[in-house]
């Protein structure tokens, strides 16, 4: 199946910095989707991207869909404590109706004070 | 503001038994899904669900496991004969027609404890 790389792993930052993470893959994504996760709790929803070079803001969330279709980054500016948690980056590939979604590994976000 | 919603948050069950785990999506959705996540790793795929029939599965959905839309707004992921490995929590999301037919809103899930 496909397989998303999704870096880095893990982040400490100080409050008040800028944070970027991205995901690649070797193969071809229709959408990507970005979602933010809280312990013990469901994938949130951030960002969607629709088509390739797309670059869309939610707040003092960017992300943007890479040319080549196979890469997308999402920068998150000004970091405050509530931004803490485990972000995820999502691909859709359009064969048939079901258009699943496929999971990087996650990126863990610490805010330190 | 619409959200999925699932039940139970969380089901402890002994190895071998059957266990429903419930979901209602987002009620002018159309297409639902099932995925499982275990502890400390990425979010899979197991099934969706549309027109009410299965559209896609992985090979992690099995013979053990099952989907149905009972009624107009429930949708279960029923797995059959549990094992120690389907411990893992298992999120119920679903997807309209709006925004490009692209965005999958997930429910909080239900955390499976299999003993």
């Amino acid at each position: 199946g496909q397989q998303l790389n999704q870096s880095p792993q893990s982040m400490f930052i100080q409050e008040g910095e800028d944070v970027s993470m991205n995901c690649t893959s070797s193969s071809i994504f229709n959408t990507w989707l970005w979602y933010k996760q809280d312990p013990g709790e469901g994938p949130v929803l951030l960002i969607a991207l629709y088509k390739a070079g797309e670059l869309t803001s939610n707040g003092r969330l960017t992300a943007q869909f890479g040319i080549t279709r196979k890469d997308s980054f999402l920068n998150i500016s000004a970091s405050i404590p509530s931004d803490v948690g485990i972000y995820f980056c999502a691909g859709q590939v359009f064969s048939g109706s079901a258009r699943q979604l496929t999971f990087g590994s996650g990126t863990q976000l610490t805010v330190l004070p | 503001e619409p959200e999925v919603t699932q039940t139970p948050s969380h089901q402890v069950t002994q190895m071998g038994q059957e266990v429903i785990l419930r979901c209602v999506p987002i009620s002018n959705h159309l297409y639902f899904y099932w995925y499982r996540q275990i502890l400390g790793q990425k979010v899979e795929f197991l099934v969706s669900f549309y027109n009410n029939e299965i559209s896609e599965k992985s090979e992690i959905f099995d013979d053990q496991f099952s989907v149905e839309r009972p009624d107009g707004s429930n949708f279960t992921l029923k797995i059959r004969s549990t094992k120690l490995e389907d411990s893992a929590m298992y999120f119920c999301a679903s997807r309209g027609l709006l925004a490009g037919g692209i965005e999958q809103y997930f429910g909080p899930g239900t955390r499976l404890t299999v003993t």
